[in-house]
């Protein structure tokens, strides 16, 4: 069964503007944690934002914030004020437990960001 | 931040032969390394996951007599394919996770690109 499920294959937007890229999970544990990754074409992981299944507030940093709604089981990213240079694929991503640094990752199917000029 | 690196970048080889991949944690001590693999405009699948000093833990469907982890120190493990094939063509990024870790940070390596000719 998918874990992790990002129903955008691509997205658009202006520059400048705010964008939301959909991220929905599906776990019968308690303890969880969620993360965006953005891949460039040079293929690199960079981690964007982490937010655990207990966090109370939404995970923000920088221009990047995790729309967090448990009980629907979203994990949605926020980015406000794109830039050119946020064109690339976001993944969204699952581990179960928590303060278990040592369990892989489950990824989404990932969402490709255009930003246009 | 902690580091991780892969060598090589890049790798083309003719089939039969077999190729040596090495992620190395820079700065702290893995004691767990994950192997994932990305085909083109797909998301990462994880292939393996090595703790130090033991047998890696294959996921169901990856050949582990193909696919070789070694994980003999606490900042290398190496992914060997051996034997080669064209449909082994893909992008194979590691991550890691320190002993000392905060509790749910992993690091990626930039992949490696293999080719088979």
């Amino acid at each position: 069964a998918q874990k992790i499920t990002q129903t955008q294959p691509g997205m658009f937007v202006q520059e400048k503007e705010a964008v939301t890229l959909d991220c929905t999970y599906d776990t019968s544990d308690q303890s969880y944690g969620l993360f965006w990754y953005k891949q460039p074409s040079s293929g690199e992981m960079i981690f964007l934002i982490y937010q655990g299944s207990y966090d109370e507030q939404n995970a923000t940093e920088g221009r990047y914030s995790l729309n967090f709604q448990k009980a629907r089981k979203s994990a949605n990213l926020v980015i406000s004020a794109s830039q050119l240079g946020d064109s690339a694929m976001y993944f969204c991503a699952m581990r179960e437990g928590l303060g278990t640094g040592r369990r892989a990752l489950t990824f989404g199917s990932g969402t490709r960001l255009q930003v246009q000029p | 931040g902690a580091v991780v690196s892969q060598h090589p970048s890049w790798v083309i080889c003719k089939s039969g032969t077999s190729v040596k991949i090495e992620c190395r944690s820079l700065d702290f001590q893995a004691t767990t390394m994950f192997w994932y693999r990305q085909f083109p405009k797909q998301s990462l699948m994880l292939m393996a996951t090595s703790n130090e000093g033991s047998k890696a833990t294959y996921e169901q469907g990856v050949e582990k007599d193909k696919f070789l982890i070694n994980h003999a120190s606490l900042t290398l493990s190496t992914l060997t394919v051996t034997s080669a094939h064209p449909e082994d063509s893909s992008f194979y990024i590691c991550s890691a996770a320190g002993a000392l870790a905060a509790a749910d940070t992993q690091y990626f390596g930039p992949g490696t690109r293999l080719t088979v000719l």
